[in-house]
């Protein structure tokens, strides 16, 4: 893998229902993971930055696991709310980021 | 906490006039901001780094004479696209971060440019 992929690039659940996506980057000259959740018309917010090999962040119903060595991290949501609805971007590297194009989520009421 | 704003949160112009747009950590001082650009579908670009006080680094293919930034002071950068174009015409979005031992990035809300 020569760039970072999201997946997928968009997703549909219902409120309630539990989801989760994918990073994939390089595993080569690996620094950090970055995971931010970007409203539409707001500022993309940081969820996690992931740096060891099996890390695992949880910030309320979302967590975030990472494998370095295999160059994937899964970002989960447990029992979507509307409020979830966002594009979530991952990001590769420490202060020169590399971006996927994001996974957009939406969940119905 | 941790707050970035960025001025305008859009623009239009005419072709081959200057546009300069403000980036500002609101609650903390940025030792490095950055500047992004997002094209239709694509992902967030790096398009510079800069460090307050000195010059910034360019990404490649990215010309530092139409895109001029400005780092005057810990809580302020600016970029100005000068002689803009219709190409230019993107999402441009600033980041910054507190400190050299964080990681994170945080991010203002960006600026819709369209050039005529």
């Amino acid at each position: 893998i020569l760039n970072v992929e999201q997946s997928p690039q968009s997703l549909h659940v219902q409120e309630g229902d539990s989801t989760n996506f994918t990073c994939s980057f390089p595993s080569s000259n690996f620094y950090a993971l970055h995971w931010y959740r970007w409203e539409t018309a707001k500022s993309p917010e940081a969820l996690f930055v992931m740096t060891l090999n099996g890390d695992e962040k949880k910030k309320g119903r979302i967590s975030a696991t990472l494998n370095t060595k295999e160059g994937y991290s899964y970002l989960y949501i447990k029992g979507s709310q509307p409020e979830d609805s966002a594009t979530y971007l991952c990001a590769r590297g420490y202060s020169t980021l590399t971006f996927g194009k994001g996974t957009m989520l939406l969940v119905s009421p | 906490g941790a707050v970035v704003s960025q001025h305008p949160s859009w623009v239009i112009c005419k072709s081959g006039t200057s546009v300069k747009i403000e980036c500002r950590s609101l609650d903390f001082q940025a030792t490095t901001m950055f500047w992004y650009r997002q094209f239709p579908k694509q992902s967030l670009m790096l398009m510079a780094t800069s460090n307050e006080g000195s010059k910034a680094t360019y990404e490649q293919g990215v010309e530092k004479d139409k895109f001029l930034i400005n780092h005057a002071s810990l809580t302020l950068s600016t970029l100005t696209v000068t002689s803009a174009h219709p190409e230019d015409s993107s999402f441009y979005i600033c980041s910054a971060q507190i400190a050299r031992e964080s990681e994170t990035q945080y991010f203002g809300p960006g600026t819709r440019l369209l050039v005529l």
